[in-house]
Parts: C-alpha cells; structure tokens; sequence
C-alpha cells in the first residue's frame, strides 16, 4: 500500500527565512499528489495539488512544490515565510479507489 | 458553494452517552470521507463512502463506532457508548470523484468526553 513520508516533524523560522519541507511517496506509477495546511484551530485546506504536466506546481500563499517522480519526492517551498505562515502542513498522495494517503505532518513556527 | 458543512462543531458529553455527528458534503460530490485528528495519532481515515455506499470502514476503531449515508447530502458519525479516549477532532471531507482525488474538508467536531 501507499505510504508518505514527512521528514521533519517540527520546524521553526524566523520570518524572510526560505522554507522546504520535504515529503516522500513509496511507490511510482501515476499519482496524484497534495500539500494541505492546516492553521491553527482550522481545518485543512488545499495548497496545492499536482496531477500532470508541469512537475513545478505553484499553489496559494507563494507557496510551490516540485514533483521529481525518480526520486519519488514533492516538496514544498516558499521563498520568503511570513508569521502567518505558522501552521501544520500535510502531504498526501491519492491511493487506489479514491483514498487520499496523508503523511504525518510538519508542524512549522515562523517567529516575527 | 458552502462547502463541507459539519455539525456541532463543539460538543462535550459524558463517557457513556451516544454523540452522532453529521456532515453535508459539497453538492455534487460523490465520495465522503470521516476522519480524526488527535494529538497522539495525528489524522486517522476512519471510513469512506462513494455514492453512498461504505467502501472501507478499516480505520473505523472499533464497534462502538458507526458511520451511515442515508443519501448523497447526508451522513452521519455515531460512537456509542463514547468513552474519553474517543475525544478529539472528527473531520468530514467529501471529493467529487473525478479522478483527481481532491478532498475538500469540513470545519470539523471538536468532541470531548468527559
């Protein structure tokens, strides 16, 4: 079965600082891939999706993430964090019959 | 389009009693997702419906727990009887099954028992 991974569990920056958060899917064939964000006492709501074509997907918020399909990877990047940025990010990649597969989160603290 | 709309969104009882949540996906929408998010577990699917029907109840814990689709706007989360350790935040998302996956969620329940 599908499986994500999220490298780091916590991370803390300091404002103007570039973000990567790194995520990783086991297995290849066609996917679908998500990053939602989750700020603090909301829901989740879609930053950005890849489905095709362009590996370089722009979201919301100045956030991006990059499909590299050989190394199984979508991270996600944001050039300059702002301290509205401070939220839970989650990746996910779709799995067969509609599932979404989620990873276990990235907690990110941006300080002012 | 209003979105996922889930009810209540706070709800505090006592350990025994029945807590049935509910959840109106985004019109058209023909899958419907229930999940739980704590602190220890991180985001739990607990089951899933396409077109009304259950297609995986796995993450479901255990018998008290109960999820029905009546209809394509309507769906319901029932734990009964609760106990403390079911206390978290129960979310709702629905996605229009066209392939691409997209699930779009709901405010969500925050449930607490006591």
């Amino acid at each position: 079965a599908q499986s994500v991974s999220q490298h780091n569990h916590h991370v803390i920056l300091s404002e103007a600082a570039s973000l990567e958060l790194g995520c990783n899917y086991s297995y290849g064939g066609t996917v679908n891939l998500f990053w939602y964000v989750q700020y603090p006492g909301q829901h989740l709501q879609l930053l950005l999706k890849y489905f095709s074509g362009d590996p370089l997907v722009k979201g919301i918020k100045g956030f991006e993430a990059e499909f590299i399909k050989s190394k199984f990877s979508f991270n996600l990047r944001k050039p300059s964090v702002q301290w509205s940025d401070t939220a839970e990010y989650f990746c996910a990649v779709n799995d067969q019959g509609g599932k979404l597969i989620f990873g276990q989160g990235t907690e990110l603290s941006v300080k002012p | 389009d209003a979105g996922v709309i889930q009810s209540p969104r706070h709800e505090v009882t006592e350990m025994g009693q029945e807590v049935t949540l509910r959840c109106k996906p985004i019109s058209g929408h023909n899958s419907l997702f229930w999940y739980r998010q704590t602190m220890m577990r991180g985001l739990e699917l607990l089951i899933y419906f396409n077109n009304n029907v259950p297609i995986d109840d796995s993450g479901m814990p255990e018998d008290r727990f109960s999820a029905k689709m009546p209809n394509a706007s309507f769906s319901t989360l029932k734990i009964q009887p609760s106990e403390p350790r079911d206390s978290a935040v129960y979310f709702c998302a629905s996605s229009d099954g066209q392939g691409t996956d997209t699930q779009y969620f709901g405010p969500g329940t925050r449930l607490t028992v006591l």
